[in-house]
C-alpha cells in the first residue's frame, strides 16, 4: 500500500501573503491533483501534473502557482491569500491499474486572517 | 462543456434501508467515466465505484450499485442494507476520455442513517 501526506494540516497566513502547500506521494503514482474544497462544497479542481515537471491547469487556476520537480511531490502556492478566505485544499493522485482511481490526501486546512 | 449536477443536498433514511442518490451530467464526449466517492466525517476521501460509459451493465461493488440511465445522463448510486457507518458526504464524477484524469466533481450529497 501507499499514502498521501499534505503539509502543514493546518495553516493560517495573512492577507496578500504567499503560502505554500506540499504534497507527497509513495504510490509511485504518475498524476497529481491539487483540488479546493469549500465548506459544504464539492471539489474544484486547481491543478494537475501528469509527470515531472508538467503543469495542466484547472477550472480554478487562477491566484495559484504550482510546482512538480519530482515525481513523488507536488506543491502549490497560493499567490496572494485573500482576506477571511477559508478552504480545505485536498491532494490527489491517479492510479491507473486500480480502475483509474483517485487516491486522497488528509487536506490542509487554510485560513487567512 | 462538461458538469456534474448534485440535487439532492442531504438524505436521511432508517439503518438497514435502501437508499439511492441522483447525480446527472453533462458531456459532448462519446466516451466517459463516472464515478462515485465517499468523504467521511473525519475528511478521509474515498474510491466507490465506477461506471464506464459504453457498459451496458451497471456496476454493483459490495452493497453499492449504480443505475446508469445513458440517455437521462445520469447515474444514480444505491446502497442497500445501510449502516450506520454508511453517513458521510457522497460525490459523484466524470471523467471525459480525451481528459487525461481531469475529474469533475458534482457538489455532494450528505446521508445520514438513523439508527
Amino acid at each position: 500500500g501507499g499514502i498521501i501526506t499534505q503539509t502543514p494540516k493546518f495553516l493560517i497566513g495573512q492577507e496578500g501573503q504567499k503560502l505554500t502547500l506540499k504534497c507527497q506521494q509513495n504510490f509511485n503514482h504518475d498524476t497529481m491533483y491539487w483540488y479546493r474544497q469549500d465548506s459544504g462544497k464539492g471539489l474544484r479542481l486547481i491543478y494537475y501534473s501528469i509527470t515531472e515537471n508538467d503543469l495542466q491547469k484547472g477550472d480554478l487556476s487562477e491566484g495559484y502557482d504550482a510546482s512538480r520537480e519530482k515525481k513523488s511531490s507536488f506543491s502549490l502556492t497560493v499567490t496572494s491569500a485573500q482576506k477571511n478566505e477559508m478552504a480545505v485544499f485536498l491532494c490527489a493522485s491517479r492510479d491507473w491499474g486500480n480502475q483509474d482511481t483517485q487516491y486522497f490526501g488528509p487536506g490542509t486546512r487554510l485560513l487567512v486572517l | 462543456a462538461q458538469k456534474v449536477t448534485q440535487t439532492q443536498t442531504s438524505i436521511s433514511v432508517m439503518e438497514k434501508t435502501t437508499v439511492t442518490m441522483d447525480c446527472v451530467y453533462e458531456t459532448q464526449d462519446s466516451s466517459y467515466f463516472l464515478f462515485w466517492y465517499k468523504q467521511t466525517a473525519s475528511g478521509e476521501i474515498v474510491f466507490l465505484i465506477r461506471q464506464d460509459s459504453y457498459k451496458k451493465e451497471n456496476a454493483t461493488v459490495g452493497h453499492y450499485s449504480l443505475n446508469f440511465q445513458k440517455p437521462k445522463s445520469s447515474i444514480g448510486l444505491i446502497i442497500t442494507a445501510t449502516q450506520i457507518e454508511d453517513s458521510a458526504v457522497y460525490f459523484c464524477a466524470m471523467r471525459e476520455d480525451y481528459n487525461q484524469g481531469k475529474l469533475i466533481f458534482g457538489q455532494g450529497t450528505k446521508l445520514s442513517i438513523k439508527p
